[in-house]
């Protein structure tokens, strides 16, 4: 029963467009949502991350997106850079919770 | 400044080995966690530990048990090793009890149990 839900295995997106990576879950009690960015042999590393009375938030090229009443959110990537090819995971938690659910994560490719 | 470091990076065992992966944090961080990534799973939490002194089952902990040794420290063993347990296991830490707080994670340790 996976409660974080991302479809699309991968993406591929040319140099300077926009990179929209999807993010789907089923529980409501889900109150914080964050972005992980992964190279290969490395750790993840936080992106970005939204709470949940918010429906946007901004840091330079990415922008997250929560949308509570589809319980989808979206990370905008504009514009793509070839530095921006990594694994994105998408993280949920609830309030006072320490289980991060994490999604399976979706391989984005920018074509230089 | 280290952040979060696993060893070994790299472990083969054999079935019904046992060995102990060590994970150290220099962020005075409270919380630390155990994490297994497989592919086409996503990160799937093993254990976690709020902190200092405490520790708590997360989604897989079957097969596994961790010692938070001083804040500092979070390790995981692995009793006997089964096939199942061949991943990339992650190490992670957090400031603590905030809801949000975003995890700093060390490199990994990728393990084949054969």
């Amino acid at each position: 029963d996976q409660q974080v839900k991302q479809n699309s295995p991968s993406l591929s997106v040319q140099e300077g467009r926009i990179s929209i990576l999807n993010c789907d879950y089923t529980n409501s009690m889900f109150d914080y949502f964050l972005w992980y960015k992964k190279y290969p042999a490395e750790g993840p590393t936080f992106l970005i991350s939204i709470s949940s009375i918010k429906d946007k938030n901004e840091d330079g090229r990415f922008t997250v997106f929560l949308n509570k009443s589809a319980k989808h959110l979206s990370l905008h990537i504009v514009p793509s850079q070839p530095g921006d090819s990594a694994v994105y995971f998408c993280a949920a938690r609830g309030y006072g919770g320490f289980k991060t659910i994490f999604g399976a994560g979706t391989r984005l490719f920018v074509k230089a | 400044n280290a952040g979060v470091t696993q060893t070994p990076k790299f472990q083969v065992l054999k079935t019904g080995q046992s060995m102990t992966l060590q994970c150290a944090q220099d962020m005075n961080h409270n919380s630390m966690y155990w994490y297994r990534q497989d592919p086409g799973m996503g990160l799937r939490l093993i254990y976690y530990s709020a902190s200092e002194g405490t520790t708590d089952k997360g989604e897989v902990p079957n097969g596994y048990n961790v010692s938070r040794l001083n804040k500092r420290e979070f390790s995981l063993r692995l009793e006997s090793a089964a096939p199942s347990q061949t991943s990339v296991y992650f190490c992670a830490s957090s400031e603590g009890e905030q809801v949000g707080t975003e995890a700093f994670f060390g490199q990994g340790t990728r393990l084949t149990v054969v």
